[in-house]
């Protein structure tokens, strides 16, 4: 499979904690994408990062990218309960106009 | 600007029988791609149009299908359902002919028995 596999499976952790959960995949890529769903919902986009970026910050959100190892992390800070949801990595590999996702983090918050 | 809309929201089918699910994109969006989401398998991508032509296409059979107006408003369609093809259908759009950021919608749920 194509598809990358994310880590951990789930993670169960108290508001106003950090939430870190991992990103790996197979082949070269353009960028890599993450996304939230919450519960039986769409997917909403939250941050990209290019092949030749290694960091990259939106609000509470923290994405780094490592090429050589073919994976990807994405740190949510000072986590709140609003943030309990899955959370999926998406990759291009080469091919703009098809992603590959992974098998998501199911993220719980706990107030 | 509203967001990428998908009707039917639930369906229910029974094996043998074909569905037609719809998606409108965003205002202006030309690609609309489509996803199905399974406990098992997670998303798998189905395919892509872009100004009514599929760009690209998943590992699916001939069964699943698609098609593109030139609204840019898309539909997909599945014949002779299988208990396998239970899942959550997205469709997502995307304004740039290189897709950098899909734009999801909420999906439809479709239960075959």
């Amino acid at each position: 499979s194509q598809q990358g596999e994310e880590d951990p499976q789930a993670l169960s952790i108290q508001e106003g904690e950090n939430a870190t959960m991992n990103c790996s995949y197979k082949t070269s890529i353009n960028n890599l994408q993450w996304y939230r769903q919450n519960s039986g919902r769409g997917l909403v986009h939250l941050i990209l990062i290019r092949s030749n970026e290694r960091e990259k910050h939106s609000g509470r959100l923290r994405v780094t990218l490592d090429t050589s190892k073919k994976s990807s992390s994405l740190l949510i800070t000072a986590s709140r309960a609003a943030d309990t949801a899955s959370y999926f990595c998406a990759t291009d590999q080469y091919n703009f106009n098809k992603f590959y996702f992974g098998s998501g983090t199911k993220l719980n918050v706990k107030p | 600007k509203a967001g990428v809309t998908q009707t039917p929201r639930y369906l229910i089918k029974t094996r043998g029988q074909q569905v037609t699910l719809s998606c409108s994109p965003i205002s202006g969006h030309r690609s609309v791609s489509w996803y199905q989401q399974t406990p098992g398998q997670g998303l798998q991508f189905l395919f892509e149009y872009f100004s009514e032509t599929q760009r690209n296409k998943g590992n699916f059979p001939g069964r699943f299908s698609g098609r593109q107006f030139s609204n840019s408003r898309s539909e997909m369609n599945v014949s002779t359902l299988e208990l396998g093809d239970s899942a959550l259908y997205l469709c997502a759009s995307s304004s740039r002919g290189q897709i950098e950021k899909l734009f999801f919608g909420s999906g439809t749920q479709l239960s075959v028995l």
